[in-house]
Order: structure tokens, then C-alpha cells, then sequence
């Protein structure tokens, strides 16, 4: 069983489409994450939610809107796609907020076009 | 604000070669340090971490010391594979700033048969 689980692996649109990417978790954990990692793989953190509640939210376009239906989901919005979105964007993980070990998912690739 | 300045890559080195990646840190409180690798398609894992001052973290025969005085967490390894060819990346988390995990730039090691 995948731990942090993201669909779809790859996803490939036009410029000014909106598009969905799911995140599941089974480790039960409390703490979830949304990360941007661009071509120099350079990772930034976007969000993190703790029990469903917004923690963080980095200075992210108000394009981008995470929803956490539960503890175990985070899904993240993005309405019309730019050209600068194309990134890798990965889910991840942490059993509570805190310094706590992160569990990643294995990627989302958005290429915009 | 905390941040974490990693070398820059790529790093390329001959097999059994010594490896040392150098990561220094700023940070407003006591930070956790972590090191994450990223092997080619997949999600970030954590390899090492260390939670205090002169902690060492170990795993794989990667090793990397919490050094407060200098603001280090330098990752090393005697004898590098061709296996351990991945993405490297130093990250601290610090209850003084949402507990949030800030990563380094990654660098990028390969090695040679």
C-alpha cells in the first residue's frame, strides 16, 4: 500500500484551463502538506493543513485553493493554468505539526502549455 | 526568517569515493535538521535527522552532525555507490516558524562506475 498516494502522476493542459490534484494518506497522520518543486528543483512549500485547518499558506496566487474534505485528503485547485504553474508539485505528510518526518508522494508533473 | 544554503551541484564522483555535501543554516530558534534524497521519478524520503545540538543522524552509511556553533549539518559518506546517485536535500524545521519545513536548494550527486 502507497502511504501518500497523488493522482494523476502527469498532467499536461492548456494555458487557462482549471485542473485538480488529488492526495490521499493512510499513515493516519494529522498534518498534510502541498509543496512546488520547479525545474531547478528548487522545493517551496505552498500550504500545510493540521486536522483540516489551513496552518500555512505561503505567498501562493489566490489561483491555487487547497480543500481538505478530512484529515486524510488534500486536494489542490488551480484555476487558469499559466505557463509559470509547469512545476512538479508533491504531496506529503507528518504524523502531528512540528518537527516531525514528512512522507512524500511521488509527484505530480504539470506541464502547461 | 529560517532558510538552509546547501552547495551547489552537480557532484559527480567516482564509485567508493569520500562524499561531503555542505549545508549551513539560519534559524530564529532551535531548529530539527533533516537530510532528504530524491531518487530519479520518485517523492523526496528522509535519510537522516537530528534533533539537537551535536545530535549525529545516521543511515546507509550517510552521516551528518548537528554542529551549532558553525550552523552546520554537513551529510557525508565514506564510500559512495552507484546507487546513492539521487538529489540531496538539507531541510529544518523550527517550532518558531510554523514548525514548517524549509528546504535547501538540492544538490544533485552522481556517481561513476
Amino acid at each position: 500500500d502507497t502511504a501518500v498516494s497523488q493522482t494523476p502522476k502527469y498532467l499536461v493542459t492548456q494555458m487557462g484551463n482549471d485542473k485538480s490534484i488529488k492526495c490521499e494518506q493512510n499513515l493516519g497522520h494529522d498534518t498534510m502538506y502541498w509543496y512546488k518543486q520547479d525545474s531547478k528543483k528548487f522545493l517551496k512549500i505552498m500550504f500545510s493543513y493540521n486536522n483540516k485547518e489551513l496552518i500555512i499558506n505561503e505567498t501562493v496566487p489566490n489561483r491555487f485553493s487547497p480543500k481538505s474534505p478530512d484529515k486524510a485528503h488534500l486536494n489542490l485547485h488551480i484555476n487558469s493554468l499559466e505557463l509559470g504553474d509547469s512545476a512538479v508539485y508533491f504531496c506529503a505528510s507528518s504524523q502531528r505539526i512540528g518537527r516531525e518526518k514528512l512522507f512524500f508522494g511521488s509527484g505530480t508533473q504539470l506541464s502547461v502549455l | 526568517g529560517n532558510s538552509v544554503t546547501q552547495m551547489e551541484g552537480p557532484v559527480t564522483l567516482s564509485e567508493e569515493a569520500f562524499l561531503t555535501i555542505n549545508c549551513t543554516y539560519t534559524a530564529t530558534g532551535y531548529p530539527s535538521l533533516f537530510w532528504y534524497v530524491q531518487y530519479p521519478g520518485e517523492g523526496l524520503q528522509l535519510l537522516l535527522k537530528a534533533t539537537k545540538a551535536d545530535d549525529k543522524g545516521s543511515n546507509k552509511g550517510f552521516e551528518a552532525t548537528y554542529r551549532k556553533e558553525t550552523t552546520s549539518f554537513h551529510l557525508e559518506k565514506g564510500s559512495v555507490q552507484v546507487s546513492d546517485s539521487a538529489v540531496y536535500f538539507c531541510a529544518l524545521s523550527d517550532s518558531s516558524n510554523n514548525n514548517d519545513m524549509r528546504f535547501g536548494a538540492g544538490t544533485r550527486l552522481t556517481v561513476k562506475p
